[in-house]
């Protein structure tokens, strides 16, 4: 089983629409978890950070983390064109190294 | 103000040569990382270094070294290319904390 499993897509709706994108992990030791955005020919860069469990609001974005299930959630409401994207999940146990294990990415894709 | 660069963006290359990928951030950082990111945008880590330390060392060829001249500087060096190799290559930097990790925009290698 892979560290972080995460449904590649690809995802396609249309504007407006509620997007829940999902990641599930088997690492207990995972405490921080991030969600990346990344443009094509582009970097990754950050949009939302959770420390443990709970949720995260950040304007359109919202951010779950449950670790009893290790499952982790990012919600965009009123979804734009301009967040076709793919979104990575990312976390890591902390640590000196704080080391990355990133999910395969969701390519979604917002219809005008 | 280009936080994390890279250069060069794009590299074209035959089988069994040698190249170099240069990075570089501004941002004060003592961590800095490579990542390699395959054709279905799995991204991995590969190295990290801590102010100048080699702190993760993935299981990456030999062929692959890297060296940090001071902590704003992280450089790739790729022996003997294979085919393999073609992937699109991110250097990041890391703050304190997990969510300050910053990514540059990638070094496109094909290797042919």
């Amino acid at each position: 089983q892979k560290e972080v499993e995460q449904d590649p897509g690809p995802l396609s709706v249309p504007e407006g629409a509620i997007v829940s994108l999902n990641c599930t992990y088997s690492n207990s030791a995972f405490q921080y978890f991030m969600w990346y955005r990344q443009y094509s020919r582009k970097g990754p860069e950050l949009l939302m950070y959770t420390y443990s469990s709970g949720n995260k609001e950040d304007g359109r974005f919202t951010a779950q983390v449950d670790k009893s299930s290790k499952y982790i959630s990012l919600f965009i409401r009123d979804s734009q064109p301009s967040d076709s994207a793919t979104y990575l999940c990312a976390m890591t146990s902390g640590g000196s190294n704080y080391k990355l294990t990133f999910g395969k990415g969701t390519l979604l894709t917002v219809n005008p | 103000d280009t936080a994390v660069s890279q250069t060069p963006k794009y590299l074209v290359t035959q089988m069994g040569n040698d190249k170099s990928i240069k990075c570089e951030q501004n941002l004060g950082h003592d961590t800095m990382y490579w990542y390699k990111q395959d054709s279905k945008k799995f991204l991995k880590i590969m190295f990290s270094y801590n102010n100048k330390e080699l702190i993760i060392n993935e299981t990456v060829p030999n062929r692959f070294s890297p060296k940090s001249p001071d902590k704003a500087h992280l450089n790739l060096h790729i022996n003997s290319l294979e085919l393999g190799d073609s992937a699109v290559y991110f250097c990041a930097s890391r703050g304190d904390s997990p969510s300050e990790q910053f990514f540059g925009p990638g070094t496109r290698l094909t290797v042919l």
